[in-house]
């Protein structure tokens, strides 16, 4: 079983829907939990961070994190077709190991 | 502020020849990451600088990998002599501190022959 798993995709969503991204992780002892985005031959972009159980909005963002089912979540309203990328899905467990351990990442298409 | 950089973007090798990656963190960080991503694969942890020491350097495939940051800031990553299975892109990150979100590079993407 991977550390961090993701649906690989190809995600296809019509302009203007919510794109919904979900990853699940198997160490229960991760504490911090990120999302980056990455376009083609560019760095991964953090997008969002959330550190406790809930909904973290930010804009047309909105990550949701459920410890108890060890399961995190991106929603993406109102998609554009620049949301076109990889969203990439990390986890840490901190207390001095920072390493980020990473899925694979899920290719979304925004369908204009 | 400038951001996390690499060079060179691509590097083309034949196979038991050196190869040295340089990252520069964004200016002020004291901690730098190094990760690969093979292809097809996720994008896999190498090892952690913060400052000029290694804190932990658990994800370094084999001893043909050695990551220096000497005076604790550029840090160059270099492959000796390089294998097939050294191809893939590797990506530096920093951040500011500990339990700090982590900024990344564009990646060195390096194709062994």
């Amino acid at each position: 079983q991977k550390e961090v798993e993701q649906n690989s995709g190809p995600l296809s969503v019509p302009e203007g829907a919510i794109a919904s991204l979900n990853c699940t992780y198997s160490d229960r002892v991760s504490q911090s939990f990120f999302w980056y985005r990455q376009y083609s031959g560019k760095s991964p972009e953090l997008i969002m961070s959330i550190y406790s159980n809930g909904d973290k909005e930010d804009g047309r963002f909105t990550a949701q994190l459920n410890k108890a089912s060890q399961y995190v979540s991106l929603l993406i309203r109102d998609s554009q077709p620049s949301d076109s990328a990889t969203y990439l899905c990390a986890v840490n467990k901190n207390f001095g190991n920072e390493k980020l351990t990473f899925g694979t990442g899920t290719r979304l298409t925004i369908i204009p | 502020e400038a951001g996390v950089t690499q060079f060179p973007s691509h590097s083309v090798i034949e196979k038991g020849q050196t190869v040295t990656l340089r990252c520069d963190p964004i200016s002020g960080h004291d901690n730098l990451y190094w990760y690969r991503r093979v292809m097809g694969k996720e994008i896999k942890f190498l090892l952690h600088f913060v400052k000029e020491s290694k804190q932990d350097e658990s994800g370094m495939p084999n001893n043909r990998f050695l990551a220096e940051r000497t005076g604790g800031t550029y840090s160059t990553l270099k492959v000796q002599p390089a294998e097939l299975e050294d191809s893939g892109v590797y990506f530096c990150a920093s951040s500011q501190g500990t339990n700090q979100p982590q900024h990344f590079g564009d990646g060195t993407r390096l194709s062994i022959l």
